[in-house]
């Protein structure tokens, strides 16, 4: 099956801009989602598809994709942004996979 | 509201078997995809078993097949995760989880049930 790498950890000051990448053989083919999970709760879903976000998601979060490299934007990033954030996608054979994940420390 | 709720963790021996359910609610169950994903305790997440929403397709992470079975009710809004052979690996909360907004999106997740290998 596919893997999916992300930095283990990345640190932004509050109200600067981080991004976090997800890089991957099968994102040349597949789009790939973003969660945030906080410490003790469930996933949420912040991206999927081109760069869209459901209802409820606040504008500051955005999605990109280049090649085998999938990246999640926090603009003007917020004390409750502080957080872990995994990537998604699936590979040819329909399994679906997750990124290492990434741990956000707003500073 | 949509609603998923995980029940069926517990503790058990390596090498036995668990079967874990989803309720789910607030949504027209027999439209969507589901999957189960669990995180290891302080680990990732990590994709385990997927079934199409008429029951015809079925995949499985590498790790559980041929130990793992996923299956669903549509008439009972209920997903299921027989799990036998069980390891110290298989530790973890496993979440139910709906595919919405399109393939592999997860979209909705329930609370988790935590399964726990142990001797």
């Amino acid at each position: 099956s596919s893997e999916l790498t992300q930095d283990p950890a990345v640190s932004v000051a509050l109200g600067q801009t981080v991004r976090i990448t997800c890089q991957g053989d099968s994102l040349r083919t597949y789009y790939s989602s973003w969660y945030q999970q906080k410490p003790g709760q469930a996933p949420v879903l912040l991206i999927y598809g081109k760069n869209n976000r459901p209802s409820g998601i606040p504008d500051r979060f955005s999605g990109s994709s280049s090649g085998t490299t999938a990246s999640l934007t926090i603009t003007g990033a917020q004390a409750e942004d502080e957080a872990d954030y995994y990537c998604n996608s699936r590979d040819s054979s329909g399994a679906r996979v997750f990124g290492t994940g990434t741990k956000v420390t707003v500073l | 509201e949509v609603q998923l709720v995980e029940s069926g963790g517990g503790l058990v021996q390596p090498g036995g078997s668990l079967r874990l359910s989803c309720a789910a609610s607030g949504f027209i169950f027999s439209s969507h995809s589901m999957s189960w994903v669990r995180q290891a305790p302080g680990k990732g997440l990590e994709w385990v078993s997927y079934i199409s929403s008429n029951t015809y397709t079925m995949y499985y992470e590498d790790s559980v097949k041929g130990r793992f079975t996923i299956s669903r009710d549509n008439v009972k809004n209920s997903l299921y995760l027989q799990m036998s052979s069980l390891r110290d690996e298989d530790t973890g909360v496993y979440y139910c989880v709906r595919e919405g907004y399109g393939d592999y999106v997860f979209d909705s997740w329930g609370q988790g049930t935590l399964v726990t290998v142990s001797s």
